[in-house]
């Protein structure tokens, strides 16, 4: 079974705090994602890997950097955490090689962050 | 337009009932089609890959309509457990990239 763990299921920050989410998968997946999930909105993609080392921005990058120097792992960092960042984080990691994939995404069981 | 579009509902079933999903998405280029089912305060989890023949797991069908661009899930004999939202997936081979998009769901209660 494919296994993708977050570091935090709930994180309370305070505005202008930088904010570290990790995100581990066992499989030896070539890519990972992160995403945000707030109600209405659906999942929207923050950043993208497809490998050690590469990232792509999704759709709402804006405020959001990403580190991938292992390929079992994948963070997402808010510089500056605002309340406007305040949603459900949800990573995932999908098999794929290479930049083009129509695999499974398996997802982590989230991370709940509050910015105060 | 929305690229992936579903009825939010709620769709309120009794058990035993089948009811049906669908989803329209909006680009004809679209490559591979899914449906998730995401539980209260849980992760989507993978529920069936949509094929183009239609494909079947137990209670479940979904089909796949390229022509007027719409995926189909229905269940079948509702149980109590089938009480989620129901995500759309659609995914996009692009330039250079590729894209996975979600719709924002669909709610399913079933009642006792």
């Amino acid at each position: 079974d494919v296994k993708v763990t977050q570091s935090s299921r709930y994180l309370v920050k305070r505005t202008g705090e930088k904010v570290f989410l990790e995100c581990v998968q066992d499989m030896d997946h070539e890519n990972m994602f992160w995403y945000r999930q707030d109600p209405g909105l659906g999942l929207r993609l923050i950043y993208f890997s497809y490998d050690v080392k590469m990232k792509e921005k999704g759709d709402i990058p804006e405020g959001y950097s990403v580190s991938r120097e292992k390929k079992e792992r994948f963070s997402l960092i808010l510089e500056s955490a605002s309340t406007n960042q305040t949603s459900m984080y949800l990573c995932a990691s999908s098999l794929g090689a290479g930049r083009v994939s129509t695999d499974t995404q398996y997802f982590g069981p989230g991370t709940r962050l509050t910015v105060l | 337009r929305k690229e992936v579009e579903q009825d939010p509902g709620p769709f309120n079933v009794p058990e035993g009932a089948t009811v049906a999903f669908n989803c329209t998405y909006s680009n004809s280029a679209s490559q591979s089609f899914f449906w998730y089912r995401q539980d209260c305060r849980k992760e989507p989890k993978l529920l069936m890959s949509v094929y183009s023949s239609g494909n079947e797991d137990g209670r479940f069908t979904a089909q796949l309509n390229r022509a007027s661009q719409y995926i189909s899930l229905l269940i079948r004999d509702s149980k109590l457990s089938d009480s989620a939202t129901y995500l759309c997936v659609v995914t996009m081979n692009l330039p250079g990239t590729y894209k996975y998009i979600f719709g924002t769901g669909t709610r399913l209660k079933v009642l006792a």
